[in-house]
């Protein structure tokens, strides 16, 4: 069965200090990898989605910035980070394209900037 | 622009009753429709699923009903348990052309279920 791991489950960094999310699946190959953030009050954004190794696309202008350097990889990362970048940050997978995707969560990244 | 809207942040039902969660949607191009339901501190779960060429799927306690000339979805729970008690995602995809389950996700609505 597939499973997606995604850590760490809490963090928390200050204002201009640098980010790395990861996130892992198993147990399918050449899955599509999504990184959504639900922000406080809000629903779930999709921020990058890839279908492909190295292949990153990018659904809102932001501070953030992805990466696929293996299949079943997928890293969310910024430089510096900035207050807005506070929220519950989830990495998902599907696979296939056959316009009814279901998409399978991790637990989440309580992401706080201070 | 929201396309994917739940305009009830919060809904509270007695244990053994009905709960009905609505969603709206503006993009006529959406062809797939989901609902997730999520506890805190934890991912969202894929609970049941839609089709555009349908009305109406059921599966257990759940059933979800769509009415694509109003732009309206529902999600039926049918008894309630405390156990349902949780943020609840209309979602939506499709637009044409290659989605890869890129979702449309909804503000939530919580459903606090009373004993």
């Amino acid at each position: 069965s597939q499973t997606i791991h995604q850590w760490p489950a809490t963090l928390v960094q200050p204002v201009g200090s640098p980010l790395s999310l990861e996130c892992t699946v198993e147990g399918t190959s050449n899955p599509n990898l999504y990184w959504y953030r639900q922000a406080a009050g809000r629903g779930l954004q999709l921020l990058f989605y890839s279908v492909g190794i190295g292949q990153i696309s990018s659904e809102v202008p932001q501070n953030l910035s992805a990466s696929r350097p293996q299949d079943r990889q997928f890293i969310l990362s910024s430089k510096k980070l900035l207050l807005s970048d506070s929220g519950f940050y989830l990495c998902a997978w599907s696979w296939g394209d056959h316009g009814n995707e279901k998409l399978f969560f991790g637990s989440g990244t309580q992401l706080s900037v201070l | 622009d929201q396309q994917v809207k739940q305009n009830s942040p919060s809904l509270s039902v007695q244990e053994g009753r009905i709960s009905i969660l609505n969603c709206d949607y503006t993009n006529s191009m959406f062809d797939y429709f989901l609902w997730y339901k999520k506890y805190p501190a934890e991912g969202p779960t894929f609970l049941i699923s839609i089709s555009s060429i349908k009305d109406k799927n059921e599966d257990g306690r759940f059933t979800v009903f769509l009415n694509k000339s109003a732009k309206h979805l529902s999600l039926h729970i049918v008894p309630s348990q405390p156990g349902d008690s949780a943020v609840y995602f209309c979602a939506a995809s499709g637009g044409g052309g290659t989605s890869y389950g890129k979702l449309t996700f909804g503000q939530g609505t919580i459903l606090t279920v009373h004993p």
